[in-house]
């Protein structure tokens, strides 16, 4: 298995522009997790679905940010519009189901940088 | 790469020997715990999990223990190599969350030749 993918690996863009980062998760899996990486916040959980369903989103700083899984092979996360304070790595991640603890698998990451 | 030069707690060991890492908890009702190792540009990969029912478990070179009086989590790295360089990070859930799990701050483990 190719593990968690995401796409793009960087992102440079300006202020107020949109930004669409992508995250194909680990066949068979369940969940999908959004998490966004800075130096001050450390990993934070912004939202996650399963089934595709978004189960909880109280993790997404403003409205400006919006997640959406169409299928179970595919997730977005837009940011529009941009700003500097988004800069950050996003991770996505995926797990399968069980009775007790699921273990997440991450992707490599997209580095955003708005100018 | 896709580590963020996070301005983390350092620990700095010898190649050979243990490694020690403590991670201090929020929610006393979490119901199981997990380490988790962020190697530079590469996302956080499992370690190791323990249940809230047990205080230790081990792995392989790597034991957890967990002191739910005092909130405290470690990882035990037996025999540091250059490979476990790597940030640190602790995480907490909670079975009734289904798979949501809270990040600890993390520790950056450097080895010294």
């Amino acid at each position: 298995d190719a593990g968690v993918i995401q796409s793009p690996r960087h992102e440079v863009t300006e202020m107020g522009q949109e930004v669409t980062l992508r995250c194909k998760p680990i066949s068979g899996h369940d969940y999908l997790f959004w998490y966004r990486q800075t130096m001050m916040r450390g990993l934070e959980l912004l939202i996650y679905f399963n089934n595709n369903v978004p189960i909880d989103d109280s993790g997404m700083p403003e409205d400006r940010f919006s997640a959406k899984m169409p299928n179970a092979s595919f997730s977005t996360l837009k940011i529009q519009p941009s700003e500097p304070r988004d800069s950050a790595v996003y991770f996505c991640a995926s797990s399968l189901y069980r009775a007790s603890y699921n273990e997440q698998f991450f992707g490599p990451g997209t580095r955003l940088t708005v100018l | 790469g896709e580590s963020v030069g996070l301005h983390l707690p350092t620990l700095s060991v010898q190649e050979g020997d243990n490694s020690i890492i403590n991670c201090a908890y929020s929610n006393s009702a979490s119901d199981y715990f997990i380490w988790y190792k962020q190697e530079s540009g590469k996302g956080p990969q499992f370690i190791i999990d323990i249940r809230s029912n047990m205080d230790k478990r081990q792995g392989q070179r790597v034991t957890v223990l967990l002191n739910k009086t005092v909130k405290h989590l470690s990882l035990q790295i037996a025999a540091t190599q250059p490979g476990d360089s790597a940030v640190y990070f602790c995480a907490e859930g909670v079975y009734s969350s289904a798979s949501k799990i809270i990040f600890g701050s993390g520790t950056r483990l450097s080895i010294r030749p």
